[in-house]
């Protein structure tokens, strides 16, 4: 199946500090990815839908100019987590369809588990 | 009513058994159904898609029910391997179920 990859796999970091994630298909080209956060014993929540050359669009509640995502090509796409607090503290996965029209399969990329002390 | 729901479990099975899960969606208009595997700490991996007609892969069978709005996954002849959270997804909108939760016990 399709490939996804993000970088890095996990981060610690201080309070305060901004954390950028990267999310890369890898044998194919992908207009659109998402982004969720999961929780501990809790299921994904989609945080946005990020659109290649044009502004992500968000879910309802979650703040964008916290969430910055780019998506500069069509197989990458970036979020950056802008000053960092414990509450972000989470793991954070991303996805892309990939398939023909109608019969295209969601992949994930392995998550990036994030720390803020 | 919620959008994807599954009963969270723990569904606690010996080897061997024959387990079956539910998710029930509220969007008549969803059109693409999957059920997702996921282990602890990992991503989920697609198990397999669920067709109208109903499809199986192995000792796995999924099935849906558009007139009650629920898919389901049948696991036979459970493995050890098979412990993991199973996850439903519907697709339009794109909505994850919260996943159930399965042991099988030596």
């Amino acid at each position: 199946g399709a490939v996804v990859s993000q970088h890095p796999s996990w981060v610690i970091c201080k309070s305060g500090t901004s954390v950028k994630i990267e999310c890369r298909s890898l044998d194919f080209q992908a207009t659109t990815m998402f982004w969720y956060r999961q929780f501990p014993k809790q299921s994904l929540m989609l945080m946005a839908t990020s659109n290649e050359g044009s502004k992500a669009t968000y879910e309802q509640g979650v703040e964008k100019d916290k969430f910055l995502i780019n998506h500069a090509s069509l197989t990458l796409s970036t979020l950056t987590v802008t000053s960092a607090h414990p509450e972000d503290s989470s793991f954070y996965i991303c996805s892309a369809f990939s398939g023909t029209q109608g019969g295209e399969t969601q992949y994930f990329g392995p998550g990036t588990r994030l720390l803020v002390l | 009513r919620k959008e994807v729901e599954q009963d969270p479990g723990p569904f606690n099975v010996p080897e061997g058994a024959t387990v079956a899960f539910n998710c029930t969606y509220s969007n008549s208009a969803s059109q693409s159904f999957f059920w997702y595997r996921q282990d602890c700490r990992k991503e989920p991996k697609l198990l397999m898609s669920v067709y109208s007609s109903g499809n199986e892969d192995g000792r796995f069978t999924a099935q849906l029910n558009r007139a009650s709005q629920y898919i389901s996954l049948l696991i036979r002849d459970s493995k050890l391997s098979d412990s993991a959270t199973y996850l439903c997804v519907v697709n339009p909108p794109l909505v994850f179920g919260k996943g159930t939760r399965l042991s099988v016990i030596a």
